[in-house]
């Protein structure tokens, strides 16, 4: 079957660098998507990684290890609008476009 | 450009009573589009997903169904409300060039 795990919550301050992990079981591998909900709002996409290593986008990095089943989001110069939910999802294995999400990390950024 | 919309923004319905929830996508023809429920606290579900007019196909058994009598129009539906069927409902789209979904801005539902 399919699994995605995150931490639940995590609190950091504001200026700082904080990692957020995912990991994952699927049987056939699309790729990796990172999406970001702020509260009483929809997800809004934030990266998208296929190979193994690091995608830079501005302060948001996100990384892949496909032999791993591990990937993680790193978030620099931590602002407050950065608290909001984190979302992992992988496309459900033979439909490219089909996501299944993991339950979301809540960042809480203090000043 | 894409845009993706969804409404009602808020909505409280009673146990018992009908839904419908709708989705249009403008700026594409013959897009993916998918309901997902996120329950509080927890992660999107998976409910429909539909590759074209008449197509739909169901992910979970529920008291929900999915219609898409347009092109760009993806509706959800349920004949009677329950309680269970609370939650924030999102309708998505996989076209867009950034990769992944666009997500329209949410029905927020309560059943009471």
């Amino acid at each position: 079957g399919q699994n995605i795990d995150q931490p639940t919550e995590m609190t950091a301050t504001e200026g700082a660098i904080v990692q957020i992990n995912c990991t994952y079981q699927t049987s056939g591998f699309n790729g990796l998507f990172w999406y970001q909900q702020h509260a009483g709002e929809a997800p809004t996409f934030l990266s998208y990684n296929v190979l193994d290593g690091l995608e830079e986008k501005g302060r948001f990095s996100s990384f892949l290890s496909r032999s791993k089943g591990y990937s993680y989001l790193l978030l620099k110069e931590l602002q407050m609008k950065d608290s909001a939910s984190y979302l992992c999802a992988v496309p459900f294995s033979g439909g490219y476009n089909k996501l299944i999400f993991g339950a979301g990390t809540r960042l809480a950024v203090h000043p | 450009s894409q845009t993706i919309h969804q409404w009602p923004a808020t909505l409280v319905q009673p146990v018992g009573s009908p839904l419908s929830l709708e989705c249009t996508v403008e700026g594409t023809s013959n897009p993916n589009l998918y309901w997902y429920r996120q329950a509080a606290g927890r992660g999107l579900q998976l409910l429909f997903y539909s590759v074209g007019i008449g197509q739909i196909s169901s992910e979970v058994p529920q008291n929900l169904s999915a219609s898409r009598p347009q092109d760009r129009q993806f509706i959800l539906s349920s004949k009677k409300l329950l309680l269970s069927d609370s939650g924030f409902y999102l309708c998505a789209w996989d076209g867009s060039t950034s990769g992944g979904y666009t997500f329209g801005s949410g029905t927020r539902l309560t059943v009471v």
